[in-house]
């Protein structure tokens, strides 16, 4: 099973500022077969990032993905109000199908 | 419009079963793999279980496996999640999420979710 460990946990960051989220796969990810998602409370969780920098459909520009092999990213150019949620990243490649434990985006 | 309506979730005792349902609108499942996803409350999300196309192949999670069935039903447009031998560890809320053709484990839909509470 490969184990993805996000950082940080929790985010404290003002609106307009840049945030940068990390996910560390134990094992290389297949053909970078990695997704981020957001999750609003109280909401289901949405589609940000495939193939670790495609955007899904809607997604804004601000929203981008990157990374290869067992290190990812997720940045947020300028925050936005409501980009303040959870963000999991989620391997595809390999079964049993996993996602990390969440990084947390508060308001400073 | 792609909709994914999930329930018959509910309050049930250890060592008891409920069957979950996805309805769904704005495709056909037979045409896309399907899965299901719980978040226990106040944590994070677990995959539980996929359906995919060739030949309704099934896959599971080891926590689930030989107690939980996933199936669909194509002139229902529906999607099940048996679940038998319930425990505690079970409690969450399970999400209905559609795959897509490149990859069953990428969910680019997901329902509204239906909580499932496991407690005597």
């Amino acid at each position: 099973e490969i184990v993805l460990t996000q950082s940080p946990g929790t985010l404290s960051l003002s609106p307009g500022e840049r945030a940068t989220l990390s996910c560390r796969a134990s094992q290389s990810v297949s053909s970078s077969y990695l997704a981020w998602y957001q999750q609003m409370p109280g909401q289901a969780p949405r589609l940000l990032i495939y193939g670790a920098s495609s955007r899904a459909s809607g997604i804004p520009d601000r929203f981008s993905g990157s990374g290869s092999g067992t290190d990812f990213t997720l940045t947020i150019s300028r925050l936005e109000p409501e980009d303040f949620a959870v963000y999991y990243c989620q391997q595809y490649g390999f079964s049993p199908i996993t996602f990390g434990q969440g990084t947390r985006l508060e308001i400073k | 419009e792609v909709q994914l309506l999930e329930s018959g979730g509910g309050l049930v005792q250890p060592g008891g079963s409920l069957r979950l349902s996805c309805a769904v609108s704005g495709f056909t499942v037979s045409t896309y793999p399907m899965s299901w996803v719980r978040q226990a409350p106040g944590k994070g999300l677990e995959w539980v279980s996929s359906i995919r196309l060739s030949g309704g192949r099934t896959n599971y999670a080891d926590s689930v496996k030989g107690r939980f069935t996933i199936s669909r039903d194509d002139s229902k447009n529906t999607v099940y999640l048996q679940m038998n031998s319930l425990r505690a560890e079970d409690t969450a809320v399970y999400y209905c999420v559609k795959g897509t053709e490149a990859a069953y484990g990428l969910f680019d839909y997901w329902g509204q979710g239906t909580l499932v509470a496991v407690s005597s």
